[in-house]
């Protein structure tokens, strides 16, 4: 079966300070990728999708980036956080294939301060 | 491009009733619909799908109705429970389109 697994579950970082957020995937080859930020109380905001390795498409311009170095792994980084980075980042997989089931990782929850 | 509207933000029950939200959708060329469920600091999760060529789906208390003409397609939960209570997410997607669409999402409520 599939899973996949993001880390770490919780940050704290200062302002103007660097982000690095991973996301691996298990038992599935080939998966579409997706990065999505929440903020509290808010809906699902995409920020990234990769449909394959060194392939990424930006939803939302902003001081955020994304990598897939690797088929299964996806990153999430920035150079300068700011205080609107903060909220709930989801990372997500869907099956290559005609319908575009997503399952989500557990989340990471960014506190910018 | 594609737009989902979801209705109503906020559904408060009585525990036992019957809890409807619906999502209209504007690409006709969509062809896949799934509902997720988020409870508060969880991750969403995939409770139910539909797929353009059926007309309905039900998995136990849940169902899923998809008006393909009017584009519009609806959760149906029976019997509500408490652990009923959450966030619902709509969402739509077509074959070309590898993002899904999302809903503004319904916070459900089920009063004891």
């Amino acid at each position: 079966s599939q899973t996949i697994h993001q880390w770490p579950a919780t940050l704290v970082q200062p302002v103007g300070s660097p982000l690095s957020l991973e996301c691996t995937v298990e038992g599935t080859s080939n998966p579409n990728l997706y990065w999505y930020r929440q903020a509290a109380g808010r809906g699902l905001q995409l920020l990234f999708y990769s449909v394959g390795i060194g392939q990424i498409s930006s939803e939302v311009p902003q001081n955020l980036s994304a990598s897939r170095p690797q088929d299964r792994q996806f990153i999430l980084s920035s150079k300068k956080l700011l205080l609107s980075d903060s909220g709930f980042y989801l990372c997500a997989w869907s099956p290559p294939g005609l319908y575009h089931e997503q399952y989500f990782g557990p989340g990471t929850r960014l506190t910018v301060t | 491009g594609e737009n989902v509207e979801q209705h109503p933000s906020t559904l408060s029950v009585q525990e036992g009733d019957s809890a409807v939200i619906k999502c209209t959708y504007s690409d006709s060329a969509s062809n896949y619909f799934p509902w997720y469920k988020q409870e508060l600091g969880k991750r969403p999760q995939l409770i139910i799908d539909i797929r353009s060529n059926v007309g309905e789906k039900k998995d136990q208390r849940i169902a899923v109705t998809l008006n393909k003409t009017a584009k519009h397609f609806s959760l149906h939960i029976t019997e509500t429970q408490p652990e009923d209570s959450a966030v619902y997410f709509c969402a739509a997607s077509s074959f070309s389109n590898y993002q899904l669409i999302w809903g503004a999402g319904t916070k459900l409520i089920i009063k004891p």
